[in-house]
């Protein structure tokens, strides 16, 4: 069961890097996201993808870009990183079924340090 | 726009006590309430929702909440505690009247469960 899968773990970036987080899910899910998390903070939503072919920004899209590639695939881009972008990135997938009542499903997790 | 507060940081209780996590939310429309766990170093993991019906929702590991429509709240507990229910827990919320998929994380409330 490998459900949502994001790579990789871990990442040092310097500033002005740039760097790409890739997510996969495997349970045939229409949507997909991505959060960061940042102590005292909790999740805060980036960008999200209803359905294959499409993306929307979430409450904090600035400096980020993301690419839905399919079905499966999510990745969010990080074209010139700052020291203000170190945090944990967690990807997600739900269905599109039951409307906003669907769960979330999230990825283990990246941890990117950017120095 | 919704959102989630979650009032206490940390919730220290004894191995065998009952244990309340609070959460209260603000949403124009009706609310669709979550709650998620995270261990150390991993994803959230789904714990329970609330969408309609019964105020007092079961869920995963002997956790279970009440929705309380006039209080605004989605308090989680669980009668008897466990040391490995040691860990962050999250409430989340979506409007279900608007059809997209924003849900608001609280910052997070850190449970620890001492022997």
């Amino acid at each position: 069961n490998a459900g949502v899968t994001q790579t990789p773990k871990f990442q040092v970036l310097k500033t002005g890097q740039s760097m790409t987080l890739q997510c996969a899910q495997d349970m045939n899910h229409n949507s997909m996201y991505w959060y960061r998390q940042d102590p005292g903070m909790g999740l805060r939503l980036i960008y999200y993808s209803a359905s294959e072919g499409t993306t929307d920004k979430g409450e904090v899209p600035n400096g980020y870009n993301v690419s839905r590639l399919n079905k499966r695939e999510f990745s969010l881009r990080l074209e010139s990183a700052a020291p203000s972008q170190t945090s944990v990135y967690f990807c997600a997938s739900s269905t599109r079924q039951g409307g906003n009542g669907n769960t979330i499903y999230f990825g283990e997790g990246s941890w990117l340090t950017v120095v | 726009a919704q959102s989630v507060a979650q009032p206490e940081d940390q919730v220290n209780v004894a191995e065998g006590n009952p244990l309340t996590v609070k959460c209260t939310y603000s949403v124009s429309g009706n609310p669709y309430l979550f709650w998620y766990v995270q261990y150390p170093n991993r994803g959230l993991q789904f714990l329970l929702k609330y969408i309609t019906g019964d105020n007092l929702v079961k869920g995963s590991y002997g956790f279970e909440a009440e929705f309380n429509k006039s209080q605004t709240s989605f308090h989680l507990k669980k009668p008897s505690a466990l040391v490995s229910d040691s860990a962050l827990y999250f409430c989340a919320v979506r409007d279900g009247e608007v059809n997209n998929n924003d849900m608001r994380f609280g910052a997070g409330t850190r449970l620890t469960v001492k022997p």
